[in-house]
């Protein structure tokens, strides 16, 4: 069975500091990993989807990398602002038959605090 | 892309009564799911909304607890049955507009369901 794990669970940084965040997954068979944003209580806001055949996405000051061979992901945000702050999930799109299709294994977040 | 509407936004409901949670979108997508994020917790899958039949559960949830309808390919609604304390927390919607493997998910806000 697919695991999702990201580490660290929590982080808190001043403003302006680089954030990283990582996502670890066990099977390299996925279809496509998604970064979101979800806000306290709130729904998810995709902010990055890499394809498996990629490597990385960026998007303003977030880049996403990909490596499916070690199973691992990262999240860059550059010069953070508080208004970051926010819980970062990933998601990993599972590969397999039809009926498995579409179904995502998520990662527990990772809570980021930026201090003005 | 696409946009989803999810209703009620949030509720607060007494043990023993039935929720019933909309979402629709606004334009036709091939993949509905259900999503429950409890408290502190990350997103667990409670099942595939297929359009015409019976939703696909996943393990540990069933069709008399969360029965799932899906009349068409923009909408469908998930009712929580029955409702327990146990059963407080964010319920999500999602969808994969494509069938294919470089199709990005979007969700919706979310329901953000108290039982007292």
């Amino acid at each position: 069975k697919q695991e999702v794990t990201q580490i660290p669970a929590a982080l808190s940084v001043p403003e302006g500091e680089n954030l990283v965040l990582n996502c670890s997954f066990t099977d390299s068979a996925i279809y496509n990993l998604q970064w979101f944003r979800q806000d306290p209580g709130k729904g998810l806001t995709s902010l990055l989807l890499i394809q498996s055949s990629q490597r990385e996405q960026t998007s303003g000051r977030l880049n996403a990398s990909l490596d499916k061979s070690s199973g691992r992901s990262t999240l860059y945000i550059a010069a953070s602002q508080p208004g970051d702050s926010a819980t970062y999930l990933c998601a990993a799109l599972l590969s397999g038959t039809t009926d498995s299709w579409g179904k995502f294994q998520f990662g527990a977040g990772t809570q980021v605090v930026v201090t003005p | 892309s696409a946009v989803i509407s999810q209703k009620p936004s949030r509720d607060i409901c007494q043990r023993g009564t039935s929720l019933t949670i909309q979402c629709q979108v606004d334009s036709q997508v091939t993949m509905m799911f259900w999503y429950r994020q409890q408290p502190g917790q990350s997103l667990t899958l409670i099942a595939t909304a297929n359009q015409g039949s019976e939703a696909t559960y996943e393990s540990g949830f069933v069709i008399d607890k969360f029965p799932i309808s899906r009349p068409n390919l923009t909408f469908s609604t998930l009712t929580v049955s029955n409702m327990s304390p146990e059963d407080s927390s964010i319920y999500l919607c999602s969808v994969l507009p494509r069938f294919r493997e470089n199709t990005e998910a979007f969700f919706g806000q979310g329901t953000r369901l108290t039982v007292v």
